[in-house]
């Protein structure tokens, strides 16, 4: 059964600083990782999507990177702003079973003035 | 890209009674889903919705609680039903078309049971 970790579970750190989220997932085989983001009170904006023959993704200042070997995803943000505070997703859809999007807990990011 | 918005945003509602929330997508999509987020954790799939069929549910979910319609490619309906405390939660549509592509979700409907 395909599980989704993501540590820490909640980051603070001052503005300009560059940061990794985390995300570990137990089975190996899989169809693509996707990053989210999740404003309060507010539904899920997708930031990246790797799919499983992919090592990396970029999009302006974020860059997402898959291992999919060692079962894992690091979302790098460079040049961290107030704006990037928000709750960060990590969600794998599993090879054996496609239709099914797995996620992890989140991490509550809150970025310092 | 796909656009979607759900309503209600929010509702507040008694114990024992059901309510609909109406999920529109601005385009067609082959799936859609509906996943539940219960307050401080992460996303649950209910079920996904089947055009012009019954839903497919996932485990620990059923048909009579959670009644879900898909007349066409751009809405979906999911019915609480029977609601109690526990169903309080922040309840999303979701859309794409096809795995490999990204999986596009709507604001999500904030439910209180009281």
């Amino acid at each position: 059964k395909q599980e989704v970790t993501q540590i820490p579970a909640a980051l603070s750190v001052p503005e300009g600083e560059n940061l990794v989220l985390n995300c570990s997932f137990t089975d190996s085989a899989i169809y693509n990782l996707q990053w989210f983001r999740q404003d309060p009170g507010k539904g899920l904006t997708s930031l990246l999507l790797i799919q499983s023959s992919q090592r990396e993704q970029t999009s302006g200042r974020l860059n997402a990177s898959l291992d999919k070997s060692s079962g894992r995803s690091t979302l790098y943000i460079a040049a961290s702003q107030p704006g990037d505070s928000a709750t960060y997703l990590c969600a794998v859809r599993p090879g054996s079973s496609a239709s099914k999007i797995i996620f992890g807990s989140g991490t509550r990011l809150s970025i310092r003035p | 890209s796909a656009v979607i918005s759900q309503k209600p945003s929010r509702d507040i509602c008694q114990r024992g009674t059901s309510l609909t929330i109406q999920c529109q997508v601005d385009s067609q999509v082959t799936m859609m889903f509906w996943y539940r987020q219960q307050p401080g954790q992460s996303l649950t799939l209910i079920a996904t919705a089947n055009q012009g069929s019954e839903a497919t549910y996932e485990s620990g979910f059923v048909i009579d609680k959670f009644p879900i319609s898909r007349p066409n490619l751009t809405f979906s309906t999911l019915t609480v039903s029977n609601m109690s405390p526990e169903d309080s939660s922040i309840y999303l549509c979701s859309g794409g078309n096809s795995y490999g592509e990204t999986q596009y979700f709507g604001p999500g409907t904030r439910l209180l049971v009281l």
